[in-house]
């Protein structure tokens, strides 16, 4: 099974509307990374959130962690186009703080 | 500054070559990752440069191998080329303090044919 796990897979939403995905851990989080990708692209820094509690947000994007949960949860407010594009969670489940474990990422689509 | 930079950028190569792909990270970061990326499998850890000394590796076969320069330069390299390695191939630089982050290149894209 997935070590973390994203959902939902795929997300279609009309623009202005708000969205909220999530990415859910079976292991201890050390560190727990939002990445947007557009395909065959790179990978785009979003939020890092380290404590349980910890909220960040930049823009329209609020990111959260749940330390009890083991899950982090991204809002996205009012969606734009721009929003589209591939979320991906990773994650230090090793506490080696020398590799992300990565979710399988959600597809973000908004419609004008 | 400069960010993570990956060259080449697309690579078309035939079974059995071999390859060698280069990342150049963000000056101060001496530590360098390497992933792999396919539509099955989605992101998965190669390995992990600091100071010229691997780290850390994923569950990849002997095939793929990796090195950093003193100047904190990695390349990967990846012999015998089977057609599942077509793939995007993604590498990170970090601090490597606690909370430092990781920063993404644009990525290799190597087909293998």
């Amino acid at each position: 099974s997935q070590e973390l796990e994203q959902s939902p897979q795929s997300l279609i939403v009309q623009e202005g509307k708000n969205l909220t995905i999530n990415c859910t851990s079976s292991k201890t989080l050390y560190g727990l990374y939002w990445y947007k990708q557009k395909y065959g692209e790179g990978l785009i820094f979003l939020m890092m959130l380290q404590k349980g509690g910890e909220e960040k947000s930049h823009e329209k994007i609020t990111a959260k962690l749940d330390e009890k949960k083991q899950q982090s949860s991204l809002h996205i407010t009012a969606s734009q186009p721009s929003h589209a594009g591939i979320y991906l969670c990773g994650a230090d489940i090793t506490g080696a703080n020398s590799k992300l474990t990565f979710g399988k990422g959600i597809t973000l689509s908004v419609r004008p | 500054k400069a960010g993570v930079t990956q060259t080449p950028r697309y690579l078309i190569k035939t079974r059995g070559q071999q390859v060698t792909l280069s990342c150049s990270p963000i000056s101060g970061h001496r530590s360098v990752s390497w992933y792999q990326q396919t539509p099955g499998q989605g992101l998965q850890f190669l390995f992990e440069y600091f100071s010229e000394t691997q780290r850390n590796k994923g569950n990849f076969p002997g095939r793929f191998s990796g090195r950093q320069f003193s100047n904190s330069r990695s390349e990967m390299n990846v012999s015998t080329l089977e057609l599942g390695d077509s793939a995007l191939y993604l590498c990170a630089s970090s601090l490597a303090d606690r909370g430092s982050g990781y920063t993404f290149g644009s990525g290799t894209r190597l087909t293998v044919v």
